[in-house]
């Protein structure tokens, strides 16, 4: 069975400082990946997705992540984060072979961003 | 709105108490899912619906009980739950294989008291 492990289950941060969150997964097989956050109170969201191609994907609010498969790393990254930025982020596996998808998720990282 | 609604967004009961969440979404979505959202841990899977037809149940006591009476709801029963059981509860949904990405709702947050 695959497991997600990140790295950080808090951090804290100013405004324009840049933000890197680590996201390893352990399975065998290819898989797809996704990052997802959670803005306090609200719903879980899809920030971005990797299923194959060029490794480094680009998501909305201006998150990329970088696929690097030597390393069964899925790291996501913002050059310059905002106050808006504080949530929970999650990162999640499925393995390529699961028709439908069943994600697996890691225990999340919370990121607070200060003025 | 996501698109996929939860109600009741909170539920307080006791541990005899028998209650349901209820999470219905007409995005034309045909999976869906029951995941366990509590602090400081992954979210757990579940239950899975592919076309009304639970494809997984992932070693899940006994006292949740999933329904799924067509493609655009799907219920969670529950009965005699311990404290331990208090969490947010999410449903989500998925079109198929076309898109691997969950629509999700906002959640139950259940205290068992």
């Amino acid at each position: 069975a695959q497991s997600v492990s990140q790295h950080n289950h808090h951090v804290i941060l100013s405004e324009a400082a840049s933000l890197e969150l680590g996201c390893n997964y352990s399975y065998g097989g290819t898989v797809n990946l996704f990052w997802y956050v959670q803005y306090p109170g609200q719903h879980l969201q899809l920030l971005l997705k990797y299923f194959s191609g060029d490794p480094l994907v680009k998501g909305i609010k201006g998150f990329e992540a970088e696929f690097i498969k030597s390393k069964f790393s899925f790291n996501l990254r913002k050059p310059s984060v905002q106050w808006s930025d504080t949530a929970e982020y999650f990162c999640a596996v499925t393995p390529t072979t699961d028709s439908w998808g069943k994600l697996q998720f890691g225990a999340g990282t919370q990121v607070v961003v200060t003025p | 709105e996501t698109g996929v609604t939860q109600t009741p967004r909170h539920l307080v009961m006791g541990m005899t108490n028998k209650k349901s969440l209820k999470c219905e979404q007409h995005l034309g979505h045909n999976a869906m899912y029951w995941y366990k959202q509590s602090a400081k841990k992954p979210l757990e899977l579940m239950f899975v619906y592919n076309f009304k037809e639970q494809t997984e149940n992932n070693s899940v006591p006994s006292r949740f009980s999933p329904e799924c009476p067509n493609s655009s709801h799907l219920f969670l029963h529950l009965h005699t739950l311990q404290p331990e059981d208090s969490a947010l509860y999410l449903c989500a949904s998925r079109l198929g294989q076309i898109d691997y990405g969950y629509t999700f709702g906002s959640g139950t947050r259940l205290t068992v008291v």
